[in-house]
C-alpha cells in the first residue's frame, strides 16, 4: 500500500492550460508539502500545510494554488501554464516533530 | 538561515571502492540533518538522519554518516559501493517546518 501517492505521474500539456496534481498520504501525518525539482535536479519547497492550514508559502507565482481538503490530501492546481513550469513536482508528508519527509513518486509536468 | 552545500556535483567510482559524499551545513541553531537517495525516475528515499545523540549514524544499504559540529559537516560514506548505488544523493537540513536540500551529488558506479 503506497504511503504517499501522486496522480498523474506524467502530464503533457500546452502553454496556457490549467492542470491539477493530486496527492494523498496514508501515514497519518499532519504535515504535507509540495516541492519542485527542476531540470538540474534542484529541489525547492513550494508549499506546506499542517492539518489543512497553510504554513509555508514560498515565492511561487500565484498561478500555483494548493488546496488541502483534509489532512491526508494536498492538491496542486496550476493556472495558465508556462514553459518554465516544466519540472517534476513532489508531494511529501512528515511527522511534524522530526521533520523527516516521506516522498511520493513525483509528477513530471511537461509544458509545450 | 539554514543551508547545505554539497561539495561535489559528480562522483565517479569503481565497484567495490569506498566512497565519500561531502556535505557542509550552515545553521545557527540545533540541526537535524538528512541524506536522501533518488534513483532514476523515482521519488526520494531516506538513507539516514541525525537528530541528536551519537555522531555516527548508520543508514540503509550500508551507508553511514558522521555529524561533525566543529567542521559543520555531515559527510556520507560507504566502504564498498555496488553498481546499484548509482543514483542522485541529497543532503538536507531541517529549517523551520521544511527541509532545505543541497544541489545533489550524482554517484556513478562502474565496473
Amino acid at each position: 500500500d503506497t504511503a504517499v501517492s501522486q496522480t498523474p505521474k506524467y502530464l503533457v500539456t500546452q502553454m496556457g492550460n490549467d492542470k491539477s496534481i493530486k496527492c494523498e498520504q496514508n501515514l497519518g501525518h499532519d504535515t504535507m508539502y509540495w516541492y519542485k525539482q527542476d531540470s538540474k535536479k534542484f529541489l525547492k519547497i513550494m508549499f506546506s500545510y499542517n492539518n489543512k492550514e497553510l504554513i509555508i508559502n514560498e515565492t511561487v507565482p500565484n498561478r500555483f494554488s494548493p488546496k488541502s481538503p483534509d489532512k491526508a490530501h494536498l492538491n496542486l492546481h496550476i493556472n495558465s501554464l508556462e514553459l518554465g513550469d516544466s519540472a517534476v513536482y513532489f508531494c511529501a508528508s512528515s511527522p511534524f516533530s522530526t521533520g523527516e519527509l516521506f516522498f511520493g513518486e513525483g509528477s513530471r509536468l511537461t509544458v509545450l | 538561515a539554514q543551508s547545505v552545500t554539497q561539495l561535489d556535483s559528480q562522483v565517479p567510482v569503481f565497484e567495490e571502492a569506498p566512497v565519500e559524499l561531502r556535505c557542509n551545513y550552515s545553521s545557527s541553531v540545533s540541526v537535524y540533518l538528512f541524506w536522501y537517495v533518488q534513483y532514476p525516475n523515482q521519488g526520494l528515499q531516506l538513507l539516514l538522519k541525525y537528530l541528536s545523540g551519537s555522531t555516527l549514524v548508520k543508514g540503509i544499504n550500508g551507508f553511514e554518516a558522521e555529524f561533525n559540529k566543529s567542521q559543520t559537516s555531515f559527510h556520507l560514506r560507504k566502504p564498498s559501493v555496488h553498481i546499484s548505488d548509482t543514483a542522485e544523493y541529497f543532503c538536507a537540513v531541517k529549517a523551520g517546518t521544511a527541509l532545505i536540500f543541497g544541489k545533489g551529488t550524482t554517484l556513478s558506479v562502474s565496473s
